[in-house]
């Protein structure tokens, strides 16, 4: 059974930094294509950006909003994804969970940016 | 930047059928995929690659998915079918990936 464990969620201000992890489970993490989505209080689903597997060329893609402030990474040898924030604002509030190919998703952890 | 569109709310009456739309003008070429999730819970793939359930998803549930519009259906829905759903697909450079804005399904 694949699982997802994340952690490194929590308080962080304004234009601080904060960074998420995540380790697969269950499955070969090197083989997939791992990606971040987030949720923020009361809104709809969010799509933050996609690792390839290095495989398939270990391209990054970010949506408009965290480009330039976001970076995802991975480390295959330790199966964890990671999602690096900097520069963070307010908006960037939310439930960050990462997400396995399509469907295997993780917990969810709560990052909230504040003064 | 890309969109799809999909209704805010759809109310169904139980074991009648339900039918959430999602639009978005590269669903021709791309695939559409659903989404359920329940309150204070991740999100639970239903559908992948226009019309097939995924795993441990019960007959009830559809997909298709014809021009510009994919469609989820939930045939004879049941009250725990109370939930989110949202599509999710790709926009046309196929390096971006969006999710619809949501519909919420009331059973009752």
């Amino acid at each position: 059974e694949v699982s997802l464990a994340q952690s490194g969620g929590g308080l962080v201000k304004p234009g601080g930094s904060l960074r998420l992890s995540c380790v697969m489970s269950g499955y070969t993490f090197s083989y997939v294509w791992m990606s971040w989505v987030r949720q923020a209080p009361g809104k709809g689903l969010e799509w933050v950006g996609r690792i390839k597997s290095l495989s398939d060329g270990g391209t990054v893609d970010y949506a408009a909003p965290v480009q330039g402030r976001f970076t995802i990474s991975r480390d295959d040898s330790n199966d964890t994804l990671f999602l690096q924030m900097n520069n963070m604002k307010i908006e960037d509030t939310g439930v960050y969970y990462c997400r396995s190919g399509i469907d295997y998703w993780g917990q969810g952890s709560l990052v909230t940016v504040s003064a | 930047s890309y969109e799809l569109t999909q209704p805010p709310s759809v109310s169904v009456s139980p074991r009648q059928t339900a039918r959430i739309t999602c639009s978005g003008d590269a669903l021709p070429k791309n695939f559409a995929y659903w989404y359920q999730q329940k309150s204070g819970q991740a999100p639970v793939l239903v559908i992948y690659e226009d019309n097939k359930r995924a795993s441990g998803i019960p007959e009830r549930f559809s997909g298709s998915s014809s021009g510009t519009m994919a469609t989820l259906t939930i045939t004879g829905a049941q009250v725990e079918d109370e939930a989110d759903y949202y599509c999710y697909s790709t926009d046309p450079s196929g390096n971006q990936y969006v999710f619809g804005p949501g519909t919420k399904v009331t059973v009752l």
